[in-house]
């Protein structure tokens, strides 16, 4: 199974653009990479995912790096809002679970 | 967009009752649904994956018979905590593979007191 890493935390200035990064160094050639967030006491709400290629949508980009090993996501202009753990997730196998690794705590700041 | 209902958000039991949580696929039909539990300053735990119409598979160490779950229609899946003990006390969390872009969504979570 894919694993992955990331830094526990991270801060980031209001305003900003947060560069959050991720190692997949296993990843397989038909594995997504999926980005979530928590913020406290709620459920993970879906911010991108992606399989190769760039991907951008309303709430953030994601680079994927050509051999699939790392990926970024950028949160263009953090806010405080945007203040909450980030997990990057490689899905399991053919059984379709995501399973959840520590994640990075972001925390924005004004 | 797809959206994952859970209920209730919170409750508190008390030891030796049984709890259920129930999840609701509100606009989409979910064939497969996962219940996760969530310690405090913990990530997120995988305990089962629910499947309309058949048994749930538990990951390991994960006791069936004190979480039951039930997926008996593609928009409802339950999950039973039963004899419930403080140390059941957790945020209970469920997700359902979504259509589209998605891929994944999660309710809002169950919080779990056990006195």
């Amino acid at each position: 199974d894919a694993k992955t890493t990331q830094p526990p935390s991270m801060d980031c200035a209001e305003g900003r653009a947060a560069n959050l990064p991720c190692n997949h160094s296993t990843i397989s050639g038909n594995e997504y990479v999926y980005w979530y967030r928590q913020i406290h006491s709620q459920g993970p709400q879906y911010i991108i995912h992606g399989l190769k290629n760039n991907e951008t949508n309303e709430m953030a980009s994601l680079i994927i790096t050509e051999d699939r090993k790392s990926s970024t996501l950028i949160l263009p202009h953090a806010t405080l809002r945007d203040t909450a753990v980030y997990y990057c997730i490689v899905r399991v196998g053919t059984d379709y679970k995501l399973s959840f690794g520590a994640g990075t705590t972001v925390t924005v700041r004004a | 967009g797809a959206v994952v209902s859970q209920h209730p958000s919170r409750v508190i039991c008390k030891s030796g009752t049984s709890v259920k949580i129930e999840c609701r696929s509100l606009d989409f039909q979910a064939t497969t649904m996962f219940w996760y539990r969530q310690f405090p300053k913990q990530s997120l735990m995988l305990m089962a994956t629910s499947n309309e119409g058949s048994k749930a598979t538990y990951e390991q160490g994960v006791e069936k018979d004190k979480f039951l779950i039930n997926h008996a229609s593609l928009t409802l899946s339950t999950l039973t905590v039963t004899s419930a003990h403080p140390e059941d006390s957790s945020f209970y969390i469920c997700s359902a593979r979504s259509p589209g872009a998605y891929g994944y969504t999660f309710g809002s979570g169950t919080r779990l007191t056990v006195v």
